[in-house]
């Protein structure tokens, strides 16, 4: 069972935005600006999308964009596009100085 | 362009030790404000944080691997290795080798830096 959760699927339209949210606790999510958002397609390995809970690494489309609220983290897509479609993980330190991912979710260009 | 490469046995028997090495090029392991860690993902499943070599040389492990794993660099050849012993099915994934971002300043706590640069992976498989 992953520390941090996630929905296990979204879905939504070309253009329109979608919002994956992340869960933990006060010892995780809560506790520290330290939460990042990474994109799988399948076979391929992880991206970087966002870091330090809103920054965006360059390169990365300002489509994607980052918040958080209490024990939740948030990773907004707009304008959603068919590349966008793969699977998004959340990650955060811990209070124990280690790192929890989340158990992933599966986005879907309708 | 940096660029990390994993490279290791792709078979390994249950209760052997499972060894891996990351090599780095296209810049220098040693370049301040980074760390460099081990990530895997079971088939089918989510990704699993292993362990942390932090750019001081200390290492943080994930607590459910901590007695099995090793993580270890060699600046001369600019790689990173990882040792996980007692293997088992269960260890059957792909395994990620990833730069770590420790900040602007090189000050982010170990284990708080996001991983800005991964390996293409390498499928480790436990069997007999």
């Amino acid at each position: 069972q992953s520390a941090l959760t996630q929905p296990a699927s979204v879905s939504g339209s070309p253009g329109q935005s979608i919002t994956i949210s992340c869960t933990g606790t006060s010892s995780d999510v809560g506790g520290y600006n330290y939460v990042s958002w990474y994109q799988q397609h399948p076979g391929k390995a992880p991206k970087l999308m966002i870091y330090d809970v809103s920054n965006r690494p360059s390169g990365v489309s300002n489509r994607f964009s980052g918040s958080k609220s209490g024990n939740t983290a948030s990773l907004t897509i707009s304008g959603l596009q068919a590349e966008d479609e793969a699977d998004y993980y959340c990650s955060s330190y811990t209070s124990s100085s280690t790192l929890a991912f989340g158990g992933g979710t599966k986005l879907t260009v309708l | 362009q940096l660029q990390l490469q994993e490279s290791g046995s792709g078979l390994v028997k249950p209760s052997q030790t499972l060894s891996l090495t990351c090599a780095v090029s296209g810049g220098s392991i040693s370049s301040g404000g980074y760390s460099w860690s081990w990530i895997r993902q079971p088939p089918g499943k989510g990704l699993e944080w292993i362990g942390y070599i932090y750019h001081s040389g200390s290492t943080y492990y994930n607590p459910s691997l901590k007695s099995r794993v090793t993580i270890s660099v060699d600046r001369s050849k600019n790689q990173f290795s990882l040792k996980l012993s007692s293997v088992t099915a269960a260890d059957t994934a792909v395994y990620y080798c990833a730069r770590v971002f420790d900040g602007p300043y090189g000050d982010y706590p170990p284990a708080a830096g996001a991983f800005d640069i991964w390996g293409q992976g390498t499928m480790v498989t436990v069997s007999s």
